[in-house]
């Protein structure tokens, strides 16, 4: 079954760093995501992103945050200088079309990212 | 922002018997209502939706019913098992657009032998 893929499963930086979270989602998708969920807390809505240019971004996605599709397969987050608050477990999800038949996004498993 | 709100933090039901998670929500422009189940260092599985328009969405053990003019809507597991021990998220969002989830604290569900 198709799935999505991130990487690194946990990054450890310190704070100012740049920090880039890969993710490849699934193959046909067209409609692409950065969530996060610090510990303890709800899955926050990040930015949305189609026919390469940002759709919707949350308050929480400012300057220091990007995204990228450089390739046909890659979607990427950068956070130029990361804060400790920054620290959190990152979900990449796509979707065919979103509104479809069920609403779904397909999620994958996660980047922890540490900053001390 | 406590759009959608999930106000029991965990739940423990015998195995065999039904569990039932709650979930509000404020905003009345939400179409879309999911139930995403979440197990550590895992991202989180769509498990079965439902639109605005119906009350209810029958998918195997799982149900989920919608009460708009209550701003409620709940999963009902029957019957529950051990491998559905996990963190189910609730989620909400509109049909236009690039379908952002606004999503629930989550509720952990334990199911005990």
């Amino acid at each position: 079954e198709p799935e999505v893929t991130q990487t690194p499963s946990h990054q450890v930086t310190q704070m100012g760093q740049e920090v880039i979270l890969r993710c490849v989602p699934i193959s046909n998708h067209l409609y692409f995501y950065w969530y996060r969920q610090i510990l303890g807390q709800k899955v926050e809505f990040l930015v949305s992103f189609y026919n390469n240019e940002i759709s919707e971004k949350s308050e929480i996605f400012d300057d220091q945050f990007s995204v990228e599709r450089p390739d046909g397969s890659n979607f990427t987050l950068k956070i130029r200088s990361t804060k400790l608050e920054d620290s959190a477990m990152y979900f990449c999800a796509s979707t065919l079309h979103p509104g479809g038949n069920t609403g779904e996004l397909f999620f994958g498993e996660g980047s922890r990212l540490t900053v001390l | 922002d406590q759009q959608v709100k999930q106000n029991s933090p965990s739940l423990s039901v015998q195995e065999g018997r039904i569990s039932i998670l709650n979930c509000d929500y404020t905003n009345s422009m939400f179409d879309y209502f999911l139930w995403y189940k979440k197990y550590p260092a895992e991202g989180p599985t769509f498990l079965i939706s439902i639109s605005s328009i119906k009350d209810k969405n029958e998918d195997g053990r799982f149900t989920v019913f919608l009460n708009k003019s209550a701003k409620h809507l709940s999963l009902h597991i029957v019957p529950s098992q051990p491998g559905d021990s996990a963190v189910y998220f609730c989620a909400a969002s509109r049909i236009q657009g690039a379908q952002k989830l606004v999503f629930g604290q989550g509720t952990r569900l334990t199911i005990n032998p």
